[in-house]
């Protein structure tokens, strides 16, 4: 099974609209981390925002929020107010503990195209 | 000020030569990565690498291998080039999970391979 699934391939959202990109999880840890990740047409990998599997409450940074449904394995960014600059793609990953340390996972991505 | 820096940006070279990305982090990061990107943008966890282990996703050919000179530097050896490797490949450092929970993923510019 996918741990990481994004199933918009691509998505169009009107400029100073809100736009939700889904993803969901999957994982039997209790102890995890979810991410999201901006790539633009530059190439960087920018990081936007962070959700621990035992945050109480939806984390939010700036224009992000990530809606956080742990019962539905869900983790969906929203991002509000959309500018023309975030056209990019999205990926979500999430980071799992092991024994040895680290393991993250991605997803496919999502493409936003923000239009004027 | 560059917090996980790649060089070259760009590769290009011949089927059958042996090439090296060099990439190191400022961050005081212990834990570093790297990934590849294909032409869809899917990406691949290569190698995880801290100070005490490193560890390999099965499905990497063992054409590739990272060399670990100090903490702060992965270095990725490429041998006998073939067609397939042409991507875009990233290399990123976080926090080993004891001392940071969050541990986001920093990622470097990415090297863009082309192997004709």
């Amino acid at each position: 099974a996918q741990k990481i699934t994004q199933t918009q391939p691509g998505m169009f959202v009107q400029e100073k609209e809100a736009v939700t990109l889904d993803c969901t999880y999957d994982t039997s840890d209790p102890s995890y981390g979810l991410f999201w990740y901006k790539q633009p047409s530059s190439g960087e990998m920018i990081f936007l925002i962070y959700q621990g599997s035992y945050d109480q409450q939806n984390a939010t940074e700036g224009r992000y929020s990530l809606n956080f449904q742990k019962a539905r394995k869900s983790a969906n960014l929203v991002i509000s107010a959309s500018q023309l600059g975030d056209s990019a793609m999205y990926f979500c990953a999430m980071r799992e503990l092991t024994p040895t340390g680290n393991q993250f996972y991605f997803g496919t991505g999502t493409s936003l195209t923000v239009i004027p | 000020d560059t917090a996980v820096s790649q060089t070259p940006k760009y590769l290009v070279t011949q089927m059958g030569n042996d090439k090296s990305i060099k990439c190191e982090q400022n961050l005081g990061h212990d834990t570093m990565y790297w990934y590849k990107q294909d032409s869809k943008k899917f990406l691949k966890i290569m190698f995880s690498y801290n100070n005490k282990e490193l560890i390999i996703n099965e499905t990497v050919p063992n054409r590739f291998s990272p060399k670990s000179p100090d903490k702060a530097h992965l270095n990725l050896h490429i041998n006998s080039l073939e067609l397939g490797d042409s991507a875009v490949y990233f290399c990123a450092s976080s926090l080993y999970p004891t001392r940071s929970p969050r541990g986001e993923q920093f990622f470097g510019p990415g090297t863009r391979l082309t192997v004709l």
